[in-house]
């Protein structure tokens, strides 16, 4: 049973524009919320987190909300730039269970100029 | 220098044969994890390790068997390699221990595992 749900695979932006990817969970006990970036034959690297105490955290070009009450979290990427072109990951951990991530499938997204 | 390398990057077996993945991190970190990512492109943990003690242990055959000869090395075998095990299999490490719930993994580059 996946957890954590990325129900759109592809996404495609305009440079320039902003891109809204989203994520949703089942469990309500996650406390902490990462998004992650991969590249073709890279691993995950690690862009943007929060925790389950705040609703928005701001990195630069992006941004995560949580909504805990929909269980649903979201990143923006404001001005979209065609290097953002990557698969993106969203994950959730439970601080109970030392260590593990719950990981969705992941939004292909693409930047076009 | 490579935070998380894993090695080799591609490995191509028949079916039967016996492999191993070998992972190293030089973050310093306390805790080390194998992920498989299937053809459907999920990612699924399979074990974690913490201080060379192994705290994760998903529904992984017993043909898999992780070893950590210290905490800035856990490698994988795999014994009598089947079709479905062809994946890319990722490494990946964190400070896992404080377990607040913070948990920021560095990834490896992946080994992709194709069995014939």
């Amino acid at each position: 049973d996946q957890q954590v749900k990325q129900n759109s695979p592809s996404l495609s932006v305009q440079e320039g524009r902003i891109s809204i990817l989203n994520c949703d969970y089942t469990n309500s006990m996650f406390d902490y919320f990462l998004w992650y970036k991969k590249y073709p034959a890279e691993g995950p690297t690690f862009l943007i987190s929060i925790s389950s105490i705040k609703d928005k955290n701001e990195d630069g070009r992006f941004t995560v909300f949580l909504n805990k009450s929909a269980k649903h979290l979201s990143l923006h990427i404001v001005p979209s730039q065609p290097g953002d072109s990557a698969v993106y990951f969203c994950a959730a951990s439970l601080g109970s269970t030392l260590g593990r991530l719950y990981f969705g499938r992941g939004t292909q997204l693409t930047v076009w100029p | 220098d490579t935070a998380v390398s894993q090695t080799p990057k591609y490995l191509v077996t028949q079916m039967g044969n016996d492999k191993s993945i070998k992972c190293e991190q030089n973050l310093g970190h306390d805790t080390m994890y194998w992920y498989k990512q299937d053809s459907k492109k999920f990612l699924k943990i399979m074990f974690s390790y913490n201080n060379k003690e192994l705290i994760i242990n998903e529904t992984v055959p017993n043909r898999f068997s992780p070893k950590s000869p210290d905490k800035a090395h856990l490698n994988l075998h795999i014994n009598s390699l089947e079709l479905g095990d062809s994946a890319v299999y990722f490494c990946a490490s964190s400070h896992a221990g404080t377990g607040k719930g913070k948990n920021i993994q560095y990834f490896g580059a992946g080994t992709r595992l194709s069995v014939l």
